[in-house]
């Protein structure tokens, strides 16, 4: 069965540093990986996503991730954190098949720290 | 702005009653899907509707009903609703609804309260 697991249910990070949030798959097919994010009482907003080709993705706000298919893990990072960057992240899989759905992780809190 | 509109903002019932909740996907999208929010059991998919049919369906109860119009609103019905039933509920939409890789616009979600 197709899963997508965030191990950690919030992450603190000071403003400045450089954040992970880490993502990992299980899919029986070649994944279709994405990154969403959810601000207090706002609807989700994608960030970027990995199809094929470059395993280092550049999305929205200064955001990457990397696609490591070994580890089969696809973590969010971003150089140097912010503090408006404090929010609830998801990461998200989709493999196409007869009956395709996007799978959502239970999300990451990231709390940057003024 | 995502360009996905979902109405009513806002909904306070009782146990046992039906509500609707409606979805106006982004232009051009044909693809609606419906997710649940709760703090317990996190982003649930429901189902999925591409141009008036069904085409993906989630952990959507029984209680729990859905379509798309002929001119791509969707509606999602919720009876005999329980207080278990009260959450965040989002509508998203995208260009098409399979063998696709386009990522999923999102509404600003209809919070449900259930008294």
């Amino acid at each position: 069965a197709q899963s997508v697991a965030q191990p950690e249910d919030q992450v603190n990070v000071a403003e400045g540093n450089p954040l992970t949030v880490k993502c990992t798959y299980s899919v029986s097919g070649n994944p279709y990986l994405f990154w969403y994010v959810q601000y207090p009482n706002r609807g989700l907003q994608f960030l970027l996503k990995y199809i094929t080709g470059d395993n280092l993705v550049k999305g929205s706000y200064g955001f990457e991730a990397e696609f490591n298919k070994s580890q089969t893990s696809f973590h969010l990072k971003k150089p140097s954190a912010l503090v408006s960057d404090s929010a609830l992240y998801f990461c998200a899989v989709r493999v196409l098949n007869r009956d395709d759905k996007i799978i959502f992780g239970k999300g990451t809190r990231l709390h940057i720290l003024p | 702005d995502s360009g996905v509109t979902q109405t009513p903002k806002h909904l306070i019932t009782a146990t046992g009653q039906r509500v609707t909740l409606r979805c106006s996907p982004r232009s051009g999208d044909l693809s609606v899907y419906w997710y649940q929010q709760s703090l317990d059991q996190g982003l649930q998919f429901l189902i999925q509707y591409y141009n008036g049919e069904e085409r993906a369906k989630g952990n959507i109860l029984e209680r729990f009903s859905a379509q798309q119009f002929p001119d791509l609103h969707s509606e999602l019905n919720l009876s005999s609703l329980e207080l278990g039933d009260s959450a965040l509920y989002f509508c998203a939409s995208s260009v098409i609804g399979t063998n696709t890789y386009n990522e999923q616009f999102f509404g600003p979600g209809t919070r449900l309260t259930v008294l």
